[in-house]
């Protein structure tokens, strides 16, 4: 059974940062692309980023609204994707899940992550 | 970017009902849409992908239409634990888009 749990949410001053991870197991990790989505609370769903398999040489894409600040990575070793947030603001207080690919879009979800960017 | 419109942005239905969402794209996406559901307090769930395909373990009643810029999600027969919010989601190009989502609620 695929299982993804995400850690590292909390509260976080803006301006400040944080590094959410996403554990991964029951199947085999190394193979799908990755995706970071996120939910402000009440609103709707924004896709945050996707990073590609080893043979894709890990190249990643990101939202406008995170590009330069967000950062995704993977360890294939430890079957770990992480999110590091940079420069983080009020506007990027959400739930975050982490979500596997197939198919071209997210396939199965984390049941996610709250991160608070409040002072 | 690609806009995706998703109409209407709620409904009420009652249980036995045929229920069609529809998701528009600002630009032709081939057939590269996905279909979520999310229920309160719960991680999204994917219904359908490649705009027509569906999930397994996703009851038939459930199914996906469209290519370019129309699609469309059909609940056959609307049973007690669809009431849901429900998302298209544009694979075609980046940033992926989702649309604003549509809250099926009880008449």
């Amino acid at each position: 059974e695929v299982q993804l749990v995400e850690s590292g949410g909390g509260l976080v001053q803006p301006g400040g940062s944080l590094r959410l991870s996403c554990a991964a197991s029951g199947y085999t990790f190394t193979d799908p692309y990755m995706n970071w989505v996120r939910q402000a609370p009440g609103k709707g769903l924004e896709w945050v980023g996707r990073i590609r398999n080893k043979f894709q040489s890990y190249a990643t894409n990101y939202a406008a609204s995170v590009e330069g600040r967000f950062t995704i990575s993977r360890d294939d070793s430890k079957n770990l994707l992480h999110l590091q947030m940079n420069s983080l603001k009020t506007e990027d207080t959400a739930i975050y899940y982490c979500t596997t690919d197939s198919s071209g879009s997210p396939d199965y979800w984390g049941q996610g992550t709250l991160v608070t960017v409040s002072s | 970017d690609i806009q995706m419109t998703q109409s209407p942005s709620s409904l009420s239905a009652s249980v036995g009902d045929r229920v069609t969402i529809t998701c528009r794209a600002s630009q032709g996406i081939r057939n590269d849409l996905g279909w979520y559901q999310q229920k309160p307090g719960k991680a999204p769930k994917r219904l359908i992908y490649a705009a027509s395909g569906l999930q397994s373990g996703v009851p038939s009643r459930f199914s996906g239409s469209g290519s370019g810029t129309e699609f469309t999600l059909t609940i056959s027969s609307l049973q007690p634990e669809d009431f849901a919010t429900y998302y298209c989601l544009q694979h075609n190009t980046y940033p992926r888009t989702f649309g604003q989502g549509t809250k099926v609620d009880v008449k």
